[in-house]
């Protein structure tokens, strides 16, 4: 079985622009929540997606957004990019609700230059 | 919202010690608590989590303590080795409020010395 795949692996971006990142679950995960983990600290809430529809929401600007499709995969949206929005980005997925464990994807290393 | 406190934030030991991290969480709301391993490159890997109608839990090497009175829960890691270095983090989430949100700590970098 596979599991939680991201890409890209690795991006650099210029202050200001847009980024994309992808999100596959593991197959029959309905669940998929994204991660903010900046060098040195915990993994921070961004979203939470289940059956297409956000159920959570961080302490994030209205520059990020996400979404997910009816494949359950997923992707997180960063607008007007920022230096302090370099950081790994993890997708994480479940069967249905936290209480099932959360699997990790490997992550998006995103740096703003 | 939730607060979730680790200690300490290094710790070093010698192959086959005793390492134990200690988590604090504030929300009385909070009953799941899982503990994730990172390793370089890699994304955080569940290694054992509690709920909290339960006081411990244990699994080979690793045990995790639960006290909901003082709000605090432990990792247990016993007979350590080499491979057992990574980054440590504890979490919290009320689970059904919440309903992905897991709260983390500041993780522990632990380093098991051959």
């Amino acid at each position: 079985d596979a599991g939680v795949t991201q890409s890209p692996t690795h991006l650099i971006k210029t202050r200001g622009q847009h980024v994309t990142l992808r999100c596959s679950p593991i197959s029959g995960h309905k669940s998929v929540s994204w991660y903010q983990q900046v060098l040195g600290q915990g993994p921070q809430f961004i979203f939470q997606y289940y059956e297409k529809e956000e159920r959570g929401r961080g302490n994030f600007p209205d520059r990020f957004s996400a979404r997910q499709f009816p494949n359950y995969s997923s992707e997180l949206n960063v607008n007007a990019l920022l230096l302090g929005d370099s950081a790994l980005y993890l997708c994480a997925s479940s069967r249905d609700s936290i209480r099932r464990g959360y699997t990790f994807g490997s992550g998006t290393r995103l740096t703003v230059v | 919202g939730e607060n979730v406190e680790q200690h300490p934030s290094t710790l070093s030991v010698q192959e086959g010690d005793s390492a134990v991290i200690k988590c604090t969480y504030s929300d009385s709301a909070s009953n799941y608590f899982p503990w994730y391993k990172q390793e370089l490159g890699k994304g955080p890997q569940l290694i054992i989590d509690i709920r909290s109608n339960v006081g411990e839990k244990k699994d080979q090497r690793i045990a995790v303590t639960l006290n909901k009175t003082a709000k605090h829960f432990s990792l247990h890691i016993t007979e350590t080795q080499p491979e057992d270095s990574a980054v440590y983090f504890c979490a919290a989430s009320d689970g059904g409020t919440s309903y992905g949100k897991l709260t983390f700590g500041q993780g522990t970098i632990l380093t098991v010395h051959p």
